[in-house]
């Protein structure tokens, strides 16, 4: 099983709709997670970051955990033409190593 | 300010050469790492150092050879290069392994022909 799994897409989504991003992760000790976004050709960028079990809000992003379940999501609402990009999971594993999923692309089409 | 610089951004070069890539950051983050990503898009750590001591070293071949002179420095030296090294290295640094989030460099494409 690989350590942090997304689907790699594309999620196609229209403007001004909800993009949801979905993550499982292999080790139950992990305790940090992240959202790094990566857009063609760019280096990643965190937009998010969540700790604890339930929702975590920052403007139009919501990130969700729920470590019984080992899964995290990102929800991207009134989503733009802008926020098409690569988004990364990352998972924090035995507190020193940063594990990535594959990313998953998303395409806002207006 | 550059936060997180690394040199050169394209690399383009034969098979059996060596090569390096700088890295110098100027948040004084206590940590430093080395991602390789592959033309799928994967994101894999290589190695990090903390204080210019060694933390990871994940299976990569000996023939990469990562130098840290002090934390604001991690260069990553290439020996015998080969075509399945081609990929874009991004170098990062953190504060705090735990928590805080990594701060990447902008990337160094490497092209082996």
């Amino acid at each position: 099983q690989k350590e942090v799994e997304q689907n790699s897409g594309p999620l196609s989504v229209p403007e001004g709709a909800i993009a949801s991003l979905n993550c499982t992760y292999s080790d139950r000790g992990s305790q940090s997670f992240f959202w790094y976004r990566q857009y063609s050709g760019k280096s990643p960028e965190l937009i998010m970051s969540i700790y604890s079990n339930g929702d975590k809000e920052d403007g139009r992003f919501t990130a969700q955990l729920n470590k019984a379940s080992q899964y995290v999501s990102l929800l991207i609402r009134d989503s733009q033409p802008s926020d098409s990009a690569t988004y990364l999971c990352a998972v924090l594993y035995n507190t020193d190593k940063l594990i990535f999923g594959t990313g998953t692309r998303l395409q806002v089409f207006p | 300010d550059t936060a997180v610089s690394q040199t050169p951004k394209y690399l383009v070069t034969q098979m059996g050469n060596d090569k390096s890539i700088k890295c110098e950051q100027n948040l004084g983050h206590d940590t430093m790492y080395w991602y390789k990503q592959d033309s799928k898009k994967f994101l894999k750590i290589m190695f990090s150092y903390n204080n210019k001591e060694l933390i990871i070293n994940e299976t990569v071949p000996n023939r990469f050879s990562p130098k840290s002179p002090d934390k604001a420095h991690l260069n990553l030296h290439i020996n015998s290069l080969e075509l399945g090294d081609s990929a874009v290295y991004f170098c990062a640094s953190s504060q705090d392994q735990e928590v805080s989030p990594l701060h990447f460099g902008n990337g160094t494409r490497l092209t082996v022909t």
